[in-house]
């Protein structure tokens, strides 16, 4: 079956713009997670969704949000976009509650310049 | 707060050598534990999971992980490397109440020398 597909593959920005990215899960995934990856701070969890509804939030700032939609595909926007927003933005897909594993796309990598 | 840590941030091994990569966490109670590894550009694959009864589990590729409770351990092994195992491994927490959310480690490099 088909993996987690995040488009698009490569972006590049403005400071100040905004951006979505987009994820759809593995087929009869209901939960989304998105993390970014950055060589300075690793791996940090932004938010996840469960059923359209946002169940878990990192510590990231409001510029950054995301939903869902009722066939579990997922958007993350980031808005006032700045440098330091440049990262790998990674989804990741998992049936219930995560004892099956998460399942990651390959990532959008965001460049702000 | 949760934590995950790596202490190696690189390893190099000759090809054919064992591999052993470390991993300790700080959380309340035992957590569902995870290794990922993540080659060059690409997003991350999940090598194996534990979640509960047999403290060593077998993954993909050849790896496996033994879960030490007392030591908040759960170090990631492999008895023969290969040269396409050179990459980033990343270990992993999430907590088994509801909600899921990974907290991961630094990651380790690997390198592998012919």
């Amino acid at each position: 079956k088909a993996g987690v597909t995040q488009t698009p593959r490569y972006l590049i920005k403005t400071r100040g713009q905004q951006v979505t990215l987009s994820c759809s899960p593995i087929s009869g995934h209901r939960s989304v997670s998105w993390y970014q990856q950055t060589p300075g701070q690793g791996l940090q969890f932004l938010f996840e969704y469960f059923s359209e509804t946002q169940r878990n939030k990192g510590n990231f700032p409001g510029r950054f949000s995301g939903r869902q939609f009722s066939n579990s595909r997922s958007e993350m926007n980031v808005s006032t976009l700045e440098l330091g927003d440049s990262a790998l933005y990674l989804c990741a897909s998992s049936f219930g509650q995560g004892m099956n594993g998460y399942t990651f796309g390959s990532g959008t990598r965001l460049t702000v310049v | 707060a949760q934590s995950v840590t790596q202490p190696d941030i690189h390893i190099t091994v000759s090809e054919g050598a064992s591999l052993e990569l470390r991993c300790n966490y700080s959380y309340g109670a035992t957590p569902y534990l995870f290794w990922y590894v993540q080659s060059p550009g690409q997003g991350l694959q999940l090598l194996l999971k534990y979640f509960s009864g047999d403290t060593l589990v077998q993954g993909i590729k050849g790896f496996e992980a033994e879960f030490k409770r007392s030591q908040s351990s759960f170090n990631l092994r492999k008895p023969s490397v290969h040269w396409s195992d050179a990459a980033e491994y990343f270990c992993a927490v999430a907590p088994k109440a509801a909600g899921n959310k990974l907290t991961f480690g630094g990651g380790t490099r690997v390198l592998v020398k012919p």
